[in-house]
């Protein structure tokens, strides 16, 4: 089966950058979109169609792709982005496949 | 803005079938805007996908949970359905339905919280 990988956990200072990468065999080939989810929430996409971001979500979350790797990359991380996220992509073999999420810590 | 609703038992014994019903509003199920999509998320795991149906009633599920997998849809009441048979305490999880417009899910249930358990 399809698999998409995420770093368990990324800590970041207020204030600076936390990169978030996502990785998949010819991932290159679809789109991927990324959702963040606060504690005891459900999910909320802010990039998908791996640039684009939904109105209402802040302009410090951005994403790129680039070959078989998606980033997500939050500038100047505020306190309340601490939360899960995951990336997610249509695969050929599998319609929906989910990263395994990674935990965002603003220390 | 499309809104969605899970209802359904939150306590279902080993063995026996998992039903789920997600009540749409805003927007309707019979249209060809979404693929209307079930995900599963145990406590403290990530999100897994179980499975959608279109407005055509074509369904797609993951394939690790196709043979015990069915999702329906009453267009007349606005809803779609999940059945998961046979359960374990593996199916214990927060179920989420959610709205898939290719190739990202855009509205999501608040979810329901599902324990298998005798």
């Amino acid at each position: 089966s399809y698999e998409l990988t995420q770093p368990p956990s990324v800590s970041v200072s207020p204030g600076r950058t936390a990169t978030i990468t996502c990785s998949g065999d010819s991932l290159g080939n679809y789109y991927v979109s990324w959702y963040q989810q606060r504690q005891g929430q459900s999910p909320v996409v802010v990039i998908y169609q791996d640039t684009m971001r939904p109105s209402g979500i802040p302009e410090r979350f951005s994403g790129s792709h680039s070959g078989n790797t998606a980033t997500l990359t939050i500038s100047g991380t505020q306190a309340m982005d601490e939360a899960d996220y995951y990336c997610q992509a249509w695969h050929s073999s599998t319609p929906v496949v989910f990263g395994g999420g990674t935990k965002v810590t603003v220390l | 803005q499309v809104q969605l609703q899970e209802s359904g038992p939150g306590l279902v014994k080993p063995s026996q079938t998992l039903s789920l019903t997600c009540t749409v509003s805003g927007g309707s199920i019979s249209s060809g805007d979404y693929y209307w999509t079930w995900i599963r998320q145990p406590p403290g795991g990530g999100l897994e996908w179980i499975g959608y149906i279109y407005y055509s009633g074509s369904t797609y599920y993951n394939p690790t949970l196709k043979s015990r997998v069915t999702v329906s849809k009453d267009s007349s009441r606005n809803q779609f359905s999940l059945n998961l048979t046979s359960v374990t305490a593996a199916d214990t999880a927060m179920y989420y339905c959610a709205s898939y417009k290719k190739f990202y899910f855009d509205y999501w249930g608040q979810g329901a919280l599902v324990t298998v358990s005798s």
